[in-house]
């Protein structure tokens, strides 16, 4: 199993382009979730998905669109990207149990 | 508000040495708190999971302590190693969510 899987590694961005962050896991879990993670501060979660087709906001959604039309994967889309969506981003797929994080993206909008 | 505070935010220790992190939280009711390693560029792992009914769980060298009273939970360290060098994060699950509330971590550096 490769887990939970996130492409691309690194992206620098300008202001005002848009760019689609990806997510898949082979876990067939139904729970998915994408958080930011920023410095001094805890994970925050952005939105998250309970299946497919299903999905809900987090505590910071503003800026990010997602969809969920597979179990296995979770985009995370930033519609016009702004300095202040510099972050590393981070894709979790969860059992009942446990929660298994992704590597991370490591996003730079300038 | 549901929060989660960790301290100390950072701790240098000698090899061998054991030590223990703390996290107070304020998630009433919750259904599970959780204690994750995050190496430096890496995604978050879990250590342990502890329901609301129990008061210790173990991984290794890892011991993870829960008062549900205080609202408190300690995670123990012992006979720390180089590769322990990375950040704690304590999280608690707000009962009847898919959420997770996420401390701030402590960040640990083990010294040769």
């Amino acid at each position: 199993n490769a887990g939970v899987t996130q492409t691309p590694k690194f992206q620098v961005l300008k202001t005002g382009q848009s760019m689609t962050l990806q997510c898949a896991q082979d876990m067939n879990h139904e729970y998915m979730s994408w958080y930011r993670q920023d410095p001094g501060m805890g994970l925050r979660l952005i939105h998250y998905s309970v299946g497919a087709g299903i999905t809900d906001q987090g505590e910071v959604p503003n800026g990010y669109n997602v969809s969920r039309s597979t179990t296995e994967d979770f985009p995370l889309r930033l519609l016009s990207a702004a300095p202040s969506q510099t972050s590393v981003y981070f894709c979790a797929s969860s059992s009942q149990n446990t929660q298994y994080f992704g590597p991370g993206t490591r996003l730079t909008v300038l | 508000k549901n929060q989660v505070e960790q301290s100390p935010q950072s701790l240098i220790i000698l090899e061998g040495k054991n030590c223990t992190l703390q996290c107070n939280y304020t998630v009433s009711p919750f259904s599970n708190l959780r204690w994750y390693k995050q190496d430096t560029g890496r995604g978050p792992v879990s250590l342990t999971i502890m329901t609301f009914s129990e008061n210790t769980k173990s991984n290794g060298r890892y011991t993870a302590t829960l008062d549900a009273d205080t609202k408190q939970s300690s995670l123990h360290i012992t006979a720390s190693q180089l590769s322990d060098s990375a950040s704690y994060i304590c999280v608690v699950s707000p009962s009847g969510t898919y959420k997770y509330i996420f401390g701030t971590g402590t960040r640990l550096k083990v010294l040769a």
